[in-house]
């Protein structure tokens, strides 16, 4: 079974500081996707990021990065330079692919990791 | 409108109540999700609807019932809810796959925080 782990509950810090967030997944199978979302105080989730499990190159978009490590069933993100805009509760979400004829529309969430940037 | 809207964004209603909860998405995609946010919970996975037919019914009670008129509306209607039924629900969208399969990004709505008394 699927399942995903993000052990930081909450994590606070003041602006302009480095902040990784953690995510953990389990799954069985060898073709998977991952997933982060961010939730602002406004509700929705916003999709940020989508990775296959064959490309374990890491990505830079902005102040974003995200370190995808297969050995370690990690998938974790980081925000340079923290901006107060940037609080918000954090997904981390693995969809299993099934076989051609198949389907997987099914998103394992994580519990979420809500950040608090402090002027 | 872009992306995917979700009306009302608040809902108070009480138990013997019938209510609407209204999706439509703008996007083109052909499937749509219902999910359900309570406090402190995963999302929960309530339908799915692709090429407008229902998919998965995630062990939902019947008090919710889903309607899916075209590949770009969605509806969850509401009967006799409960207080713990309370809860931010999250409308999606998804472009399904070829050959039936779909593991592809899910786009959501803002949600409708939704209070029953």
């Amino acid at each position: 079974a699927q399942k995903v782990t993000q052990a930081q509950t909450e994590i606070s810090v003041v602006e302009k500081e480095d902040v990784t967030l953690d995510c953990v997944y389990e799954t069985r199978d060898t073709t998977y996707y991952l997933f982060w979302y961010k939730q602002p105080p406004s509700g929705e989730l916003v999709f940020l990021i989508r990775r296959n499990s064959f490309d374990e190159q890491n990505e830079i978009s902005g102040r974003y990065s995200w370190n995808f490590q297969k050995s370690t069933s990690s998938f974790n993100f980081t925000i340079t330079a923290s901006q107060v805009v940037d609080s918000a509760v954090y997904f981390c979400a693995l969809s299993e692919a099934k076989d051609s004829g198949g389907s997987n529309y099914k998103l394992t969430f994580g519990k979420g990791t809500l950040l608090t940037v402090n002027p | 409108e872009t992306g995917v809207t979700q009306t009302p964004r608040h809902l108070v209603m009480g138990m013997t109540n019938k209510k609407s909860l209204k999706c439509e998405q703008h996007l083109g995609h052909n499937a749509m999700y219902w999910y359900k946010q309570s406090a402190k919970k995963p999302l929960e996975l309530m339908f799915v609807y692709s090429l407008e037919e229902r998919v998965e019914n995630n062990s939902v009670p019947s008090r919710f019932s889903p309607e899916c008129p075209n590949s770009s509306h969605l509806f969850l209607h509401l009967h006799t809810l409960q207080p713990e039924d309370s809860a931010l629900y999250l409308c999606a969208s998804s472009q399904r796959g070829l050959a039936g399969g779909y593991t592809d990004t899910q786009y959501f709505g803002p949600g409708t925080r939704l209070t029953v008394l």
